[in-house]
């Protein structure tokens, strides 16, 4: 599984669009990237992946890059429950290795 | 989707006694993992459990310490023995349903005094 870097923690104020980093440089051609949040004091919930193309579903949008290094996680209008952490995976066999995550804060 | 449902939700034990986590799904799943969760940090995968077969455990964690049972396609139950303080963490189920998305039940919450 690829290695991820996140920032430790965003601020983004509700009603705003909220735009998560992910680096995955190491990551192969056949390895999707996953995103997944957790609310505190609940499991991990799933919210979208990709493997090349951009993808949308109804909780957010995802932006892969050409080269497929990096990715951005959209959140087109953050709201006080979409405060999480938010884990970027690279993820080739079935089993999830999750980072640190990036702790998002939204404000009202 | 899968609905997953874990026992107990929070439990308080003895150092040195063991805890049986349960986890139900209500669909057939071929595999299950379970995770812990330390204080504070993310989550870590402890093995993934195949029906019908021993569990695979990851680096730093063996059966003796935490026995994985897979009975059904349904079903397991992961256990955490002798524990110490250290154990004290959030224990998770999860099931990857159509090779997609995985879901996670609520965890167990231990503590260990």
């Amino acid at each position: 599984d690829a290695k991820t870097t996140q920032p430790t923690s965003m601020d983004c104020a509700e009603g705003r669009a909220a735009n998560l980093p992910c680096n995955h440089s190491t990551i192969s051609g056949n390895e999707y990237v996953y995103w997944y949040r957790q609310i505190h004091s609940q499991g991990p919930q799933y919210i979208i992946h990709g493997l090349k193309n951009n993808e949308t579903n109804e909780m957010a949008s995802l932006i892969i890059t050409e080269d497929r290094k990096s990715s951005t996680l959209i959140l087109p209008h953050a709201t006080l429950r979409d405060t999480a952490v938010y884990y970027c995976i690279g993820q080739g066999a079935q089993k999830l290795v999750f980072g640190q995550g990036t702790r998002l804060t939204i404000n009202p | 989707s899968a609905v997953i449902s874990q026992k107990p939700s929070r439990d308080i034990c003895q150092r040195g006694t063991s805890l049986t986590i349960q986890c139900q799904v209500d669909s057939q799943v071929t595999m299950m993992f379970w995770y812990r969760q330390q204080p504070g940090q993310s989550l870590t995968l402890i093995a993934t459990a195949n029906q019908g077969s021993e569990a695979t455990y990851e680096s730093g964690f063996v059966i003796d310490k935490f026995p994985i049972s897979r009975p059904n396609l349904t079903f397991s139950t992961l256990t955490v023995s002798n524990m110490s303080p250290e154990d004290s963490s959030i224990y998770l189920c999860s099931v990857e349903v159509m090779g997609t998305e995985a879901f996670f039940g609520q965890g167990t919450r231990l503590t260990v005094v």
